[in-house]
């Protein structure tokens, strides 16, 4: 069956740490992967795509990589900072149709 | 641009009552989404819109949900009747193909309690 796994667990870690999200998927073959922020009671907020010719790609402190063999991605945020808690959310996207699969997201807390 | 716009922010109904939810899109997006979010089935398509016209409805859970888009700049979702169980943040999101590096736009969420 098809699946897109992220850390049901929240990642608690320290101000200043990077912070690493892992996105898993199973029985899909995207064309590109995108990330988004969601905090509570808003809708999810864009934040970076990567297509799957591209191993990685970078956004100030934000740092994304996508490794189709291994049918994962990794989002980074580096110096981490309280405001940077939130869900993060991971959605693959096919060429054959314009429409985003969305994985249930990883709860980040950046202690201060 | 305001955003993609959805109301009501919230909705409490009785069970068996027909519910409507409204979305205005960003102007010159030609793409409009339905997703629902639920603690347990997170964020799920529902049905989506390319130029007005539904492209992909398999999202629907069952016949007592339905989804218009009279023109571009409006969508509703509507459940008739509704249960206990269609409880979640429905939200509204649009994009253009041309703008993928853009992702979706989402707005804010209907949050529905059906009692």
């Amino acid at each position: 069956s098809q699946k897109i796994e992220q850390n049901s667990e929240a990642l608690n870690i320290q101000e200043g740490k990077t912070a690493t999200l892992t996105c898993n998927y199973t029985n899909y073959s995207p064309a590109y992967l995108q990330w988004y922020r969601q905090d509570p009671g808003r809708g999810p907020v864009f934040l970076l795509l990567i297509r799957e010719n591209e191993k990685e790609k970078r956004k100030e402190r934000l740092k994304v990589t996508f490794d189709t063999t291994l049918k994962q991605s990794l989002f980074h945020i580096t110096a981490s900072q309280p405001a940077d808690s939130a869900t993060y959310l991971c959605a693959l996207g096919m060429d054959s149709s314009y429409k985003l699969i969305f994985g249930s997201g990883t709860r980040l807390l950046v202690r201060p | 641009d305001a955003g993609v716009i959805q109301s009501p922010r919230h909705e409490v109904t009785e069970m068996g009552q027909e519910v409507t939810l409204r979305c205005k899109p960003i102007s010159g997006h030609d793409y409009l989404f339905w997703y629902r979010q639920t603690m347990m089935r997170g964020l799920e398509l529902l049905i989506y819109f390319n130029n007005n016209v539904p492209i992909d409805d398999s999202g629907m859970p069952e016949d007592r949900f339905s989804a218009k888009m009279p023109n571009a700049s409006f969508s509703t979702l509507k459940i008739q009747p509704s249960e206990p169980r269609d409880s979640a943040v429905y939200f509204c999101a649009s994009s253009t193909r041309t703008a993928l590096n853009y992702g979706y736009t989402f707005g804010s969420g209907t949050r529905l309690t059906v009692v």
